[in-house]
């Protein structure tokens, strides 16, 4: 069974402050993955996607990394600002290229930045 | 970037009445749409695949009946919940798949809160 598990649960950090968050997955034939960003009630925003021969993207101050064969990957947010505030959640998809097909989600990191 | 719309953002219906909710992708052809729900505080749960001139796929436990999807066009999809009871009140969330920057993807819409009262 398909799987994506995101860690930690929650996270409280300091504003300017990095973190990291992680995200670990059992999907099969693996295609891509995907980073989302989602402020409360609000849809879901992409950050990065990443394939299999990729191992880090940027995004302004979001890196993601991916290690196909341990299959997990990090999201690591560079100085922390109140606006990151936010759900991440991490999405992984065993579609083949050219068809998105059905994406595995993970529960998500929801994480708080205080001022 | 790809922009997938919905429509309307936010709606108040009386319970037993029926709401439609539409997903529009703007600037791609969506050959794929997936319907979610999310409670407050919880995880995307995946209600439906919608596929362009096809019948919807449905997750377990969603009733087929109940949330009606229609994937008319490359470009919309309509999710109808009908006879909305106040159980149905959530956060709906619509996603298009397409091919963009360094492979495919899926592109939400910013969802639909549907209160039922």
């Amino acid at each position: 069974k398909n799987q994506v598990e995101q860690s930690p649960q929650s996270l409280i950090i300091l504003e300017g402050k990095n973190c990291t968050l992680q995200c670990n997955y059992t999907v099969s034939p693996f295609s891509n993955l995907r980073w989302y960003k989602q402020d409360t009630g609000r849809g879901p925003v992409s950050l990065t996607i990443m394939t299999f021969s990729e191992n880090t993207k940027s995004n302004g101050r979001y890196t993601a990394t991916l290690d196909a064969d341990t299959k997990q990957s990090s999201l690591h947010i560079t100085a922390s600002q109140l606006s990151d505030s936010a759900s991440y959640i991490c999405v992984v998809s065993a579609s083949p290229e050219g068809n998105a097909g059905k994406s595995t989600f993970g529960d998500g990191t929801t994480l708080t930045v205080k001022p | 970037g790809a922009v997938v719309s919905q429509h309307p953002s936010w709606v108040i219906c009386k319970s037993g009445t029926s709401v439609k909710i539409e997903c529009r992708s703007l600037d791609f052809q969506a050959t794929t749409m997936f319907w979610y729900r999310q409670f407050p505080k919880q995880s995307l749960m995946l209600m439906a695949t919608s596929n362009e001139g096809s019948k919807a796929t449905y997750e377990q436990g969603v009733e087929k009946d109940k949330f009606l999807i229609n994937h008319a066009s490359l470009t919309l999809s309509t999710l109808t919940v009908t006879s909305a009871h106040p159980e149905d009140s959530s956060f709906y969330i619509c996603s298009a798949a397409g091919v963009w920057d360094s492979g495919n993807t899926i592109y939400f819409g910013e969802g639909s809160w549907l209160t039922v009262v």
